[in-house]
């Protein structure tokens, strides 16, 4: 599938550090959602946005935070960067509620 | 608490051999049931979706099946190649409150062998 596309694809970052990862959707998918993937396991939801507001949110701290903008990309914070959060990151966006998701090829962070 | 349970946890088979991956799910109320294929380190790329009132539904080599009643899901696939190899994820979405969220299963890990 096309039309999502995150970037960068790969990230190395300090224990500590900050890091936004970018998410570009499809024109009038205005749903967008985010993802942890572990290595091996499925992924787990970290937030999900409509029209430029965070309307979900599942297990993550606060320190994870988004933003959607009106061009339909968003955006994933991380702050103070913890060796678990070492993963696939996923965004996944949709025109509407009756459509499936299409999912970007995610990013690979890695902290260290 | 919405759930997703697929079997087998892996599966190694070989090329030109048929296979049926199953997915079980809780999630409620019920929108649609998704498989997607990952490679690894890969976005999840969409094989087929479903709605309550579809049985079945086809994409080439890959045919899923939904009995919304005992909320079971299969993906067969069929004449497998090489390139089959990967990651088989179910993932169910419901219509409202905590069940919006999309609700995946660990997946199914296929290898298919020469």
């Amino acid at each position: 599938e096309t039309g999502v596309t995150q970037s960068p694809t790969h990230l190395i970052k300090t224990r500590g550090q900050q890091v936004t990862l970018r998410c570009s959707s499809q024109s009038g998918h205005n749903t967008v959602s985010w993802y942890q993937q572990a290595l091996g396991q499925g992924p787990q939801f970290i937030f999900q946005y409509y029209r430029e507001e965070e309307n979900g949110r599942g297990n993550f701290p606060p320190r994870f935070s988004g933003l959607q903008f009106p061009n339909y990309s968003s955006e994933l914070n991380v702050n103070a960067l913890e060796l678990d959060d070492s993963a696939l990151y996923l965004c996944a966006s949709r025109l509407g509620g009756h459509y499936g998701y299409t999912f970007g090829s995610g990013t690979r962070l890695t902290v260290v | 608490k919405n759930q997703v349970e697929q079997s087998p946890q892996s599966l190694i088979i070989l090329e030109g051999k048929n296979c049926t991956l199953q997915c079980n799910y809780t999630v409620s109320p019920f929108s649609n049931l998704r498989w997607y294929k990952q490679d690894t380190g890969r976005g999840p790329v969409s094989l087929t979706i479903m709605t309550f009132s579809e049985n079945t539904k086809s994409n080439g080599r890959y045919t899923a099946t939904l009995d919304a009643d005992t909320k079971q899901s299969s993906l067969h696939i069929t004449a497998s190649q090489l390139s089959d190899s990967a990651s088989y994820i179910c993932v169910v979405s419901g219509t409202s409150g905590s069940a919006r969220q999309l609700t995946f299963g660990s997946g199914t890990q296929l290898t298919v062998l020469p």
